[in-house]
Order: structure tokens, then sequence, then C-alpha cells
């Protein structure tokens, strides 16, 4: 089966400052990978996503994500990160039978 | 609006009492799902369905029931509860194909005493 997984149960980076969120991915054949936000109290919010073509793939809310092949990663980048960009982060791999599975969050907090 | 619905958003109840947990979209997408969020855990697929009357489980299917008989509403249904129940829940819709992403509603935080 195929899986993500998210090395960093916390990542904390100060306004302004560049942020990464980590993820890598084990699958076999092309990769459908995901991310999403979730603010508190609310569903899972759809980022972005690589299918195939250019590795940087542009979001919503100025995120972007890298995919690199050669060391199984997908991780998201933000150039300047916002004190509203703090919340939950999922990374998520899509199976040939539409499964989705998800890594286990990573929490991001930027401070002003 | 575009949105998936689930009811209720809070529920504590007792061991073995039945209960339903509603998810109704209005996008006309014929794939729906049904994920449980427990912390370090992320999010696991309970049951998914491409169409009406078509239903495959997920990761963790033990102890839950669906059915699809309208293409709008995926109803989640925990005939006998447990203690081990006691989650997050979320529904989720979405156009068929690989590619698409999900849209998920805002969540069902169960507990099961």
């Amino acid at each position: 089966a195929q899986s993500v997984a998210q090395p960093e149960d916390q990542v904390n980076v100060a306004e302004g400052n560049p942020l990464t969120v980590k993820c890598t991915y084990s699958v076999s054949g092309n990769p459908y990978l995901f991310w999403y936000v979730q603010y508190p109290n609310r569903g899972l919010q759809f980022l972005l996503k690589y299918i195939t073509g250019d590795n940087l793939v542009k979001g919503s809310y100025g995120f972007e994500a890298e995919f690199n092949k050669s060391q199984t990663s997908f991780h998201l980048k933000k150039p300047s990160a916002l004190v509203s960009d703090s919340a939950l982060y999922f990374c998520a791999v899509r199976e040939y039978n539409n499964d989705m599975r998800f890594g286990a969050g990573t929490r991001l907090t930027v401070k002003p | 609006e575009a949105q998936v619905t689930q009811n209720p958003r809070y529920l504590i109840t007792v061991t073995g009492k039945k209960l339903t947990v509603t998810c109704s979209q209005n996008m006309n997408h014929e794939y729906m799902s049904w994920y449980r969020q427990d912390p370090g855990l992320g999010l696991r697929q309970i049951y998914y369905s491409m169409n009406v009357e078509v239903t495959d489980k997920g990761d963790v299917p033990e102890g839950y029931k669906v059915s699809r008989k309208e293409k709008r509403n995926f109803p989640l249904i925990l005939e006998s509860p447990s203690p081990n129940q006691t989650s997050l829940y979320f529904c989720a819709s979405g156009q068929t194909g690989r590619d698409q992403p999900q849209h998920f509603g805002d969540g069902t935080r169960l507990s099961i005493l």
C-alpha cells in the first residue's frame, strides 16, 4: 500500500521567515500527492496537488510544494510565513483505487 | 454555497446506543468518504463510495456501516458504539478521479462513554 510520512509533529517559525513542512512518500508507480490544511474546528481544506509535470506546484494562500522523485519527498513551502498560517497540515497520497492515505499531520506555529 | 454538511457536530452518548451521523453534499459529487481523526494517527479512511449503491471498505471499517441510496447523502452508522470509537469524524466528497481533491465537512466529535 502507498503511504506518506510527516517526520515533524511540530514546526515553529517566525513571521516573515520562510517555512517548510516536510512529507516523504512511499508509492509504486506515479504518485498522486496532495497537501491539505486544517484550521481549528474546521474540516480539511485543499491546498495543492502534484500529479505530473513541473516539480514545483503552486497552490492556495501563497503555498507551493516541491516534488523530488529521487528523495521521494513532497515538501510544502512558503517564502514568508504569516501568523494566520498557523494550523495543522496534512500530506496525502491517492491510491489507484481512490483510497486516500494521510500523514499524521504537522502543527505549524508562526510567531509574531 | 458549495459545501459538505455533517450533523450532529457534537454528540456524547453511551456504549451500545445506535447512532447515525448524517452527511450531505450539494456539489453533485459522485465520490464520498468517511474518515476518523485521532491524535498522532492523522486521518484514517473508514468507508468510501464511488457512486450510488456502491460502497467499499477503507482502512478501519470495523464497527461502522454506511449506505449510499442517494447521490448527495452518505450517512455513517454505528450500530453498537464502543468507547474506542470516540473520535473526530469527517465526511468528504469529490469528483471521480484519482487527481481530484476532496471537500470536507467541518467534522463531528463523538464521545462514547
